[in-house]
């Protein structure tokens, strides 16, 4: 069965230092793996994805994730956090296989609550 | 131009009560989903719909109909509303996959349902 874990509730960070969101996955297949985050009161932004090829990922705000298929992870990371990055930020994965009832379907993590401070 | 929007942002209503929730996306996506986030925040998917046909069912109480009229929209209804309605409910959509390297799920702003 599919699933995601975030090991983490909060993460703190200075601004300036950089950042790791931790996320692990199970899936059948070979997997399909976003980050989204969302900011108080606002609905999902997606920041960035890994399909296939290099396993280092660049998205939205400077974020970038990597690929771990031996670890099955995909934390995300910044080099250098911002005060306005503070947000919930969620994992989700998607089976590359997916097809009758499970088509289309993201599994997400419980999401981590990034504060940085100033 | 919004991708992917809903009404109404929030919905304050009585036990119950019966409600719709409307959505509509511009992205020729043709499957479309309705998620649940609770006051944890966790986030859990209710229904979704392929080319206007239901293809996942979560467990939801029959309260609940998905309605989709074509591919673009994709409404909820809630029948006898409960307090444990209560929720931010989220529509998004995406497209099939395969081939497609367009695999993400855009989401609506989120409807913050309030049953009283």
């Amino acid at each position: 069965a599919q699933s995601v874990a975030q090991p983490e509730d909060q993460v703190n960070v200075a601004e300036g230092n950089p950042l790791t969101v931790k996320c692990t996955y199970s899936v059948s297949g070979n997997p399909y793996l976003f980050w989204y985050v969302q900011y108080p009161n606002r609905g999902l932004q997606f920041l960035l994805k890994y399909i296939t090829g290099d396993n280092l990922v660049k998205g939205s705000y400077g974020f970038e994730a990597e690929f771990n298929k031996s670890q099955t992870s995909f934390h995300l990371k910044k080099p250098s956090a911002l005060v306005s990055d503070s947000a919930l930020y969620f994992c989700a994965v998607r089976d590359m296989h997916d097809r009758g009832s499970t088509l289309g379907r993201l599994y997400f993590g419980r999401g981590t609550q990034l504060t940085v401070w100033p | 131009d919004t991708a992917v929007s809903q009404t109404p942002k929030y919905l304050v209503t009585q036990m119950g009560n019966d409600k719709s929730i409307k959505c509509e996306q511009n992205l020729g996506h043709d499957t479309m989903y309705w998620y649940k986030q609770d006051s944890k925040k966790f986030l859990k998917i209710m229904f979704s719909y392929n080319n206007k046909e239901l293809i996942i069912n979560e467990t939801v109480p029959n309260r609940f109909s998905p309605k989709s009229p074509d591919k673009a929209h994709l409404n909820l209804h809630i029948n006898s509303l409960e307090l444990g309605d209560s929720a931010v409910y989220f529509c998004a959509s995406s497209q099939r996959g395969g081939v497609s390297r367009n695999t993400e799920a855009f989401f609506g702003q989120g409807t913050r349902l309030t049953v009283v």
